[in-house]
């Protein structure tokens, strides 16, 4: 039972353009959310989060969505770079003590072409 | 320059074998975390630590075993009881409550 769900393997956007990444959750206990970057043959580093309280945190190019109703949230990078090609992994959590316990959806690869 | 080292980057082993993967940090902090990645599917976590001398299993713990005598390390241990062993290994650690998870860049194992 996949909990946490990214529809897209893929993704190509032009530099210059917006790029939306999409990710879909269904456990409703879920209240903490995170963007994680990866880079082949590196681990993933933190991009940007957002807690159930907010449906909207910014940083930079960077800005995460969340729709609660829909369990749906969203990430938009405006304008996108190629330095932005990368693979893409919403996750989830739990509140408490289980903030560490993510899961991770299976992510999109993103393309920015010049 | 803190961060998390996993090593060795690329292992090799034969079925059969019990293998450990090494993680140190030097971040002090005090969660630890070890999450498995396989083609097409999100990292799902193993096992954790929130405190030294104590962890916990997480989702897929089957096959594996960890220890936490020092706060810097937590080692995996893949057992020959795991059936697909075969995989790439993330660690990770956490700081202050409701901080992120910072990554090492992994360890892939290979076992035939």
């Amino acid at each position: 039972d996949q909990q946490v769900k990214q529809n897209s393997p893929s993704l190509s956007v032009q530099e210059g353009r917006i790029s939306i990444l999409n990710c879909d959750y269904t456990n409703s206990m879920f209240d903490y959310f995170l963007w994680y970057k990866k880079y082949p043959a590196e681990g993933p580093t933190f991009l940007i989060s957002i807690s159930s309280i907010k449906d909207k945190n910014e940083d930079g190019r960077f800005t995460v969505f969340l729709n609660k109703s829909a369990k749906h949230l969203s990430l938009h990078i405006v304008p996108s770079q190629p330095g932005d090609s990368a693979v893409y992994s919403c996750a989830a959590s739990a509140g408490g003590t289980s903030y560490g316990k993510l899961t991770f959806g299976q992510g999109t690869i993103l393309t920015v072409h010049p | 320059d803190g961060g998390i080292t996993q090593s060795p980057k690329y292992l090799f082993r034969k079925e059969g074998q019990n293998v450990t993967l090494s993680c140190e940090q030097n971040l002090n902090h005090d969660a630890m975390y070890w999450y498995r990645q396989d083609p097409g599917q999100g990292l799902r976590l193993i096992y954790y630590s929130q405190i030294v001398n104590d962890f916990q299993k997480g989702d897929i713990a089957e096959g594996y075993s960890v220890s936490r005598e020092k706060k810097e390390s937590f080692p995996l241990t893949v057992t020959s009881a795991q059936k697909n062993p075969t995989a790439f290994y993330l660690c990770a650690s956490r700081g202050i409550y409701n901080s992120p998870l910072h990554f090492g860049n992994g360890t892939r194992l290979t076992v035939t």
